[in-house]
């Protein structure tokens, strides 16, 4: 079946640890994206990726880091620098100017 | 920045009733698209309406789209206990940086009671 995937669905992370937050998509979409959602609250942008070995900061960036080698992949990594990476963690592919679809989400506390 | 701004952030109707939900945006906009939510999952895609088009159905819902106000609302007629979940409007900036991201509001939270 054609989707994106999320993994791990909860994440746990102790002060001043490095996570990395995996996403896969094979729909051969070009863009991939990582949105950030706090409890209650809307989906800020983290990072997003319109081609492979490109992307951009969304608006909030900092503390976060991506990498995109392969079409099928965009990993998110949350570092120490992140001071408060407790949050549900969205991945999202899209082709062009068309809807985006969603993974299941990946749920990061920290400990 | 949050280009969408739902409204109201919350909403709680009867069974049956209708929900009408609206989303205000700043900029110029490719398109505008309407997603689900149910608590702890991922978004779902409803709904696209393009800027050139103003309104748009799908089943029970029904978006329309006035550019000149910047603005979009979403009806869902006959609702039902399932339709209890977050919404959200989202909309690209290719207009703004011309990048394809898309950026979505804060949701408005929809309650459909028995």
């Amino acid at each position: 079946d054609g989707g994106i995937t999320q993994s791990p669905k909860y994440l746990f992370r102790k002060e001043g640890q490095n996570v990395t937050l995996s996403c896969e998509q094979n729909l051969n979409h070009d863009a991939m994206y990582w949105y950030r959602q706090d409890p209650g609250q809307g989906l800020r942008l983290i990072y997003y990726s319109q081609i492979v070995n490109d992307f951009q900061k969304g608006d909030i960036a900092e503390g976060y880091s991506v990498s995109r080698e392969k079409k099928e992949s965009f990993p998110l990594t949350v570092t120490s620098a992140q001071k408060n990476p407790t949050a549900f963690y969205l991945c999202a592919s899209s082709m062009g100017y068309r809807e985006a679809f969603f993974g299941q989400g990946t749920r990061l506390t920290v400990v | 920045s949050q280009q969408g701004e739902e409204d109201p952030q919350a909403l709680s109707i009867q069974e049956g009733e209708n929900a009408t939900m609206n989303c205000s945006y700043k900029t110029s906009i490719n398109n505008l698209q309407w997603y689900r939510q149910n608590s702890g999952r991922g978004l779902v895609h409803l709904i696209l309406i393009r800027s050139n088009e103003r309104e748009k159905h799908s089943g029970r819902l029904r978006v329309t789209l006035d550019t000149s106000k910047k603005s979009s609302s979403l009806l869902i007629t006959a609702s039902r206990a399932a339709d209890t979940a977050s919404y959200f409007c989202a909309t690209d900036s290719s207009h703004i940086d011309r990048d394809d991201k898309i950026i979505f509001g804060k949701g408005t939270r929809l309650h459909i009671l028995p």
